[in-house]
């Protein structure tokens, strides 16, 4: 059965240094999700990505943000200058239509020092 | 502002039945349920549609009130395997951006 996978499982990080997360959506799905949850609390949406651009995002999604998909699979999340309230879950989500379940990938976990 | 599900947390015997609470201040164009265990992603279960449609699991039923802007998610004859955190995210707009808000969880746990 086809799933979105992640990369690197756990990122462990220095406050201000950049990190990319990557994400591997399911290969025939066209709509792509990025979402946090911090340990304990609810899933959090930061932004979601429909032909080759930004459809919509959360005011979580600041300028230190960004998403790109480099080529036809891969679709990544950057931070640029990361801070310890960015330490959290990181999830990547694909759907097939923007009305369509959305399936989650197994998470980053991103720790901030 | 975040749908509200309630109860916040549910315990229950080997095949007991629960109910799982999701409301909106704000017109819900879809409602889509998610189960999370501990250290695991959002698993899909099931999405309800404005104008009736559903999709999902065939042992997991649900119903959405759209003029209440309320869903609810139906677990009978429960096991242990449904043990987790179920999760509500809310689609407040007809634009096909996917963005979904999530409720804060209700925290199921099964016992034998």
């Amino acid at each position: 059965e086809p799933e979105v996978t992640q990369t690197p499982s756990h990122q462990v990080t220095q406050m201000g240094q950049e990190v990319i997360l990557r994400c591997v959506p399911i290969s025939n799905h066209l709509y792509f999700y990025w979402y946090r949850q911090i340990l304990g609390q609810k899933v959090e949406f930061l932004v979601s990505f429909y032909n080759n651009e930004i459809s919509e995002k959360s005011e979580i999604f600041d300028d230190q943000f960004s998403v790109e998909r480099p080529d036809g699979s891969n679709f990544t999340l950057k931070i640029r200058s990361t801070k310890l309230e960015d330490s959290a879950m990181y999830f990547c989500a694909s759907s097939g239509g923007g009305h369509n379940e959305q399936f989650f990938g197994p998470g980053t976990r991103l720790t901030v020092l | 502002q975040q749908p509200v599900q309630s109860p916040q947390a549910v315990i229950l015997r080997e095949g007991e039945d629960a109910v799982i609470n999701c409301s909106s201040s704000k017109a819900l164009y879809s409602v889509h349920w998610y189960r999370q265990k501990h250290g695991e992603a959002p698993v899909f279960l099931m999405i309800l549609l404005k104008g009736g449609e559903q999709k999902g699991h065939e042992k997991i039923s649900a119903s959405f009130n759209e003029k209440k802007q309320q869903s609810s998610l139906y677990l009978t004859a429960s096991q242990l395997s449904y043990s987790g955190t179920y999760f509500c995210g809310t689609e407040w707009g007809s634009g096909n951006t996917g963005k979904l808000i999530f409720g804060q969880g209700t925290t199921l746990q099964v016992k034998p």
